[in-house]
């Protein structure tokens, strides 16, 4: 089993949506959660960033970490072109000089 | 503004050609990453710095080395290069021990080989 598995997609929505992805892990270690979007052609940025568990919000966005589930989502609220990119999860055991575990990314198109 | 740079943006190269992939950055960040990108595998990373002379092999080292002379610098070396060394490459950068893995990524090298 990978470490970080996450949905391949891609996923296509219409603007306004409400989109959730989401990432499932193994390692109980991993504390500190992150999600990146890459735009294509580009590198990644990070987007959100969560400490353990709870929720997140950050504007249309929502990161949520469910420690207990080994699961993590990413929300979008009223989805624009715009947000059209990959979005990778990524997770790390400590902050400090740790290397990030990430997943496969999903490719997120929303159609005007 | 602080930035990380790579270069050459674009290669085309033979097989069994050395290789070398540059990466700056002026953040003055003492922990630096390369990672390919490919479909299917997503990030994996191929190796890791966490300051001056300092060098580590990440996930898929084999065929590349690095070297740290400088904290701005960590170029990327493919020995004799390999047709599954085709891949978008990313160099990134962090602070170190700032409890927050925030990594800011380059704009990657596109490197075909032949």
């Amino acid at each position: 089993q990978k470490e970080v598995e996450q949905d391949p997609g891609p996923l296509s929505v219409p603007e306004g949506a409400i989109v959730s992805l989401n990432c499932t892990y193994s390692n109980s270690a991993f504390q500190y959660f992150m999600w990146y979007r890459q735009y294509s052609r580009k590198g990644p940025e990070l987007l959100m960033y969560t400490y353990s568990s709870g929720n997140k919000e950050d504007g249309r966005f929502t990161a949520q970490v469910d420690k207990s589930s080994k699961y993590i989502s990413l929300f979008i609220r009223d989805s624009q072109p715009s947000d059209s990119a990959t979005y990778l999860c990524a997770m790390t055991h400590t902050g400090a000089n740790s290397k990030l575990t990430f997943g496969k990314g999903i490719t997120l198109s929303v159609r005007p | 503004d602080a930035e990380i740079t790579q270069s050459p943006r674009h290669k085309i190269t033979e097989t069994g050609r050395q290789v070398t992939l540059a990466c700056h950055q002026t953040w003055n960040h003492n922990n630096m990453f390369w990672y390919r990108q490919d479909l299917g595998h997503g990030l994996r990373l191929i190796h890791y710095s966490y300051g001056v002379q300092d060098t580590n092999k990440g996930e898929v080292s084999d065929g590349y080395s690095v070297s740290r002379s400088n904290t701005e610098d960590l170029p990327l070396t493919l020995e004799s290069a390999a047709s599954s060394q085709t891949s978008v490459y990313f160099c990134a950068s962090s602070e170190s021990g700032s409890g927050e893995e925030t990594q800011y990524f380059g704009p990657g090298t596109r490197l075909l080989v032949l």
